[in-house]
């Protein structure tokens, strides 16, 4: 059973189109969720937590946002070196400190 | 700004022999931890270690695996006899603290059994 859903798995934009990524989840006490940027070859690199329903975090072009069953990665005015897979993995109360990651979702920003 | 190392880069070795991963995690965490991620799949947790010993671990952890901090700084993946389906992405991973705090990732070793 997956607990993390990603979709789109992939998203083509122009640059300055802005778009959303969304992180459905499905976890019994969601202890955080955790937003990491992925470039190919590299490991995860650490972008937002949300602990809680209505939480919001911002940096730069990026804007994360939770609810009760999912949260938003919302992209504004995208450039291309913000081409990368972006993972979501949340935690749960009942499953000690392990992260349960998404498939991710391929994100390309054409210039 | 302090960050997870890892070595090699990457390792290649035939099937049936052993491996060892090493990483060093940011100095004033914590945990640690282990993930792999089989090319084209989802990041998959292996393990996590606090105090020394073993807090946590997936059922992908079985008696193959084994970890170890041998020191103050290196924290080590071992695979006793490597098999083909072994081949992945190994990132370790540390964070300060126990519970929601976000885990700091290592740039990875890419793993190929043959």
């Amino acid at each position: 059973e997956d607990q993390v859903t990603q979709s789109p798995e992939a998203l083509r934009l122009q640059e300055g189109e802005s778009s959303s990524l969304n992180c459905s989840y499905t976890v019994s006490g969601l202890r955080g969720l955790f937003w990491y940027r992925q470039d190919p070859g590299k490991g995860p690199e650490f972008l937002f937590t949300l602990y809680s329903a209505g939480e919001e975090k911002e940096k730069e072009r990026l804007k994360a946002t939770l609810t009760k069953k999912e949260s938003f990665l919302h992209i504004t005015a995208p450039k291309p070196e913000d081409s990368a897979t972006y993972l979501c993995a949340v935690q749960a109360a009942d499953t000690g400190n392990q992260f349960y990651f998404g498939t991710g979702t391929s994100l390309t920003v054409i210039p | 700004e302090p960050e997870v190392t890892q070595t090699p880069s990457h390792q290649v070795t035939q099937m049936g022999q052993e491996v060892i991963l090493r990483c060093v995690p940011i100095s004033n965490h914590l945990y640690f931890y282990w993930y792999r991620q089989i090319l084209g799949q989802k990041v998959e947790f292996l393990v996590s270690f606090y105090n020394n010993e073993i807090s946590e671990k997936s059922e992908i952890f079985d008696d193959q695996f084994s970890v170890e901090r041998p020191d103050g700084s290196n924290f080590t993946l071992k695979i006793r006899s490597t098999k083909l389906e072994d081949s992945a992405m190994y990132f370790c991973a540390s964070s300060h603290n126990r519970g929601a705090y976000e885990q700091y990732f290592g740039p990875g070793t890419r793993l190929t059994v043959t």
